[in-house]
Parts: C-alpha cells; structure tokens; sequence
C-alpha cells in the first residue's frame, strides 16, 4: 500500500521569506499524481499544486512549486514571498492512476505552517 | 477550480438521533465522492468511497450500518450518521473527483453529539 510521509509536523517562516515543506512517499506504481493540499483554520480544503508523475518539469503555481525527485520518492513544497494568508495546515497527497485504484487520495499527516509577521 | 458544496456546516443533536449531511458537486459531474473524517489536529481519514449508482465501499473498521451512504445522483452524496453517539462527534469532510483526476473538497461539517 502506498504511504505518505510529512516529517516536519509545525514549520514556520518569516513573511516575505521562502520556506520548503518536505514529502516523502512510497509506491511501486511508476504512474502516480501528487498533490499539495492547504487546510486554513477555516477548515476548508484548498488545492494548491499537482504534480503528474510522468513528467520531469516542476509543476508551479504563482508563488508555489515543487520540487519532484522521482527516484527518491520526494515531492517537496517551496512557497515564495510568504504571507500572512499562508499560515495553515499543508497536506502532501498521493494518487493512484484512476485505471487501477479509482480515484482514492492517501494523505500525509500535514505540516502546520505559521507565517510570522 | 470545481465547486463542491457541503451541508450543513454545523450540526449538534441529541444522542440517538440520526443526522444526515449532503454534499453536491455543482458545476460538475462526480461518479465518484469520498467521504473522510478528521480528528483534530490529524490528516483525513477515508470512511468510504460512494458511487454513483452503487453500494458505497467501506474502508475497514468503519461501520457500514452506522454511517450510511447513498450517492443517487452524479452530483449529489450523502452520509447518515444513524444513532448518533457522543463518540461520533468529529469534522466530516467530502470530496469529488474531476475527469482531470483532481480531488475537490466541501467545507466540511462539524457534527457535535450531545
């Protein structure tokens, strides 16, 4: 079964500074998406950034990106120029191909990041 | 990104009673919806997988017959929570799939047992 791992349980940044949020995950599939997710004390569920395990470029998003190390089964987060809006709970998420597992998530423990201002 | 709509928000009943907690995918179709529940301060836990047409799929340890689930629609999922018990308190999250394989989430509905 496919695991996921979210080593840093709280993490924290300065505003305005860059900070990198660690995954790891394990798999013996070799076709697999993965996901940040971001919950704001709000609770809602938000997807910030998804990366398709076939392609080699880093998937970026605005002030997000990832860096995807396939072999080493790492999918981290960086999030640039932090704000204040940016202080939640950050969620590492990884998918089968629909073909073989439906559509089911396996989620990591998350990170809570704060954002000192 | 797609919109998916769950409610209500809150909820808090007597123990005993049965709660029902919708959620619809509005501007899309979902053959898929995933129910999970979250402890505090804990990642999501999937209670079952629900679709359309179909009997849900249950994860282990999560009781069919206390947490019920229809999805009769492609845009609409619920989940009874029958004979509500103070233990069953807890944030209960759905989600949908999109064709594109992404996964939208409701808001989520706190339920308090009393």
């Amino acid at each position: 079964a496919q695991t996921v791992t979210q080593s840093q349980p709280e993490m924290s940044v300065q505003e305005a500074e860059t900070v990198t949020l660690s995954c790891t995950y394990d798999t013996s599939e070799s076709d697999y998406y993965l996901f940040w997710y971001k919950q704001p004390p709000s609770r809602q569920m938000i997807l910030v950034i998804r990366q398709e395990a076939y392609k080699q470029q880093n998937a970026t998003e605005n002030r997000f990106s990832v860096n995807f190390q396939k072999a080493a089964k790492s999918f981290s987060l960086k999030i640039s120029d932090s704000q204040l809006g940016d202080a939640a709970m950050y969620f590492c998420a990884y998918r089968s191909p629909p073909h073989r597992y439906g559509q089911n998530f396996v989620f990591g423990p998350g990170t809570r990041l704060s954002v000192l201002p | 990104g797609a919109v998916v709509s769950q409610h209500p928000s809150r909820v808090i009943c007597k123990s005993g009673t049965s709660v029902k907690i919708e959620c619809r995918s509005l501007d899309f179709q979902a053959t898929t919806m995933f129910w999970y529940r979250q402890f505090p301060k804990q990642s999501l836990m999937l209670m079952a997988t629900s679709n359309e047409g179909s009997k849900a799929t249950y994860e282990q340890g999560v009781e069919k017959d206390k947490f019920l689930i229809n999805h009769a629609s492609l845009t609409l999922s619920t989940l009874t929570v029958t004979s509500a018990h103070p233990e069953d308190s807890s944030f209960y999250i759905c989600s949908a799939g999109t064709v594109a394989g992404e996964l939208f989430f409701g808001e989520g509905s706190r339920l308090t047992v009393l």
